[in-house]
């Protein structure tokens, strides 16, 4: 069966610490995608980066970097140098059509908070 | 500016009731979809639609109703069936490849008097 699971319910830092968040998909699809997404208080939505199983390479955007290991299923995020502006909830999840059909759309993510 | 709008941003609901969210996109996506996210929680779909004059049901989709008479409009009706309103609503839409991510609206959040 096709599961999403970010452990991490709550994270909290200091401001300028590094922080990273854990996502495992397990999927019987060979190749598939994924994505992050950002919540801050306010609430709306915000997609943060797409990457697929065929590409391990790490991504760095600014702060922000992306490490996919395929063999373990772990697409991991991490926020260097956090700052208060940070603080939002991270989902991880696979793409739409594919979760609705499965039955499995978005965990509860991780809330970061990132404290001055 | 393309985008997903959601009215109201804050809406109250009468017991016995049914009210209806709005959700308008110009992004000329196929899917939308609908879900629920309560307080601390994740988000539960509720509907969703791949296609004009079609749509499935998601997770939760008891008391809730939907249409999809135009591509661009996908309205969510709050019936009095559902006993627990109070949620934050948000509509998302996407086109077909499963390589693109969704795009939200601001949301709504429901509030029983």
């Amino acid at each position: 069966a096709q599961k999403v699971t970010q452990a991490q319910t709550e994270i909290s830092v200091v401001e300028k610490e590094d922080v990273t968040l854990d996502c495992v998909y397990e999927t019987r699809d060979t190749t598939y995608y994924l994505f992050w997404y950002k919540q801050p208080p306010s609430g709306e939505l915000v997609f943060l980066i797409r990457r697929n199983s065929f590409d391990e390479q790490n991504e760095i955007s600014g702060r922000y970097s992306w490490n996919f290991q395929k063999s373990t299923s772990s697409f991991n995020f991490t926020i260097t140098a956090s700052q208060v502006v940070d603080s939002a909830v991270y989902f991880c999840a696979p793409p739409p059509i594919v979760a609705a059909g499965n039955k499995l759309t978005f965990g509860g993510g991780t809330r970061v908070l990132v404290k001055p | 500016d393309g985008g997903i709008t959601q009215s109201p941003k804050y809406l109250f609901r009468k017991e016995g009731q049914n009210v209806t969210l709005s959700c308008e996109q110009n992004l000329n996506h196929d899917a939308m979809y609908w879900y629920r996210q309560d307080p601390g929680q994740g988000l539960r779909l509720i509907y969703y639609s791949q296609i004009v004059n079609d749509f499935q049901k998601g997770d939760i989709a008891e008391g809730y109703s939907v249409s999809r008479e135009k591509k661009e409009s996908f309205p969510l009706t709050v019936t009095s069936a559902q006993k627990n309103p109070t949620a934050f609503y948000l509509c998302a839409s996407s086109i077909p490849p499963a390589s693109q991510p969704q795009h939200f609206g601001d949301g709504t959040r429901l509030s029983i008097l």
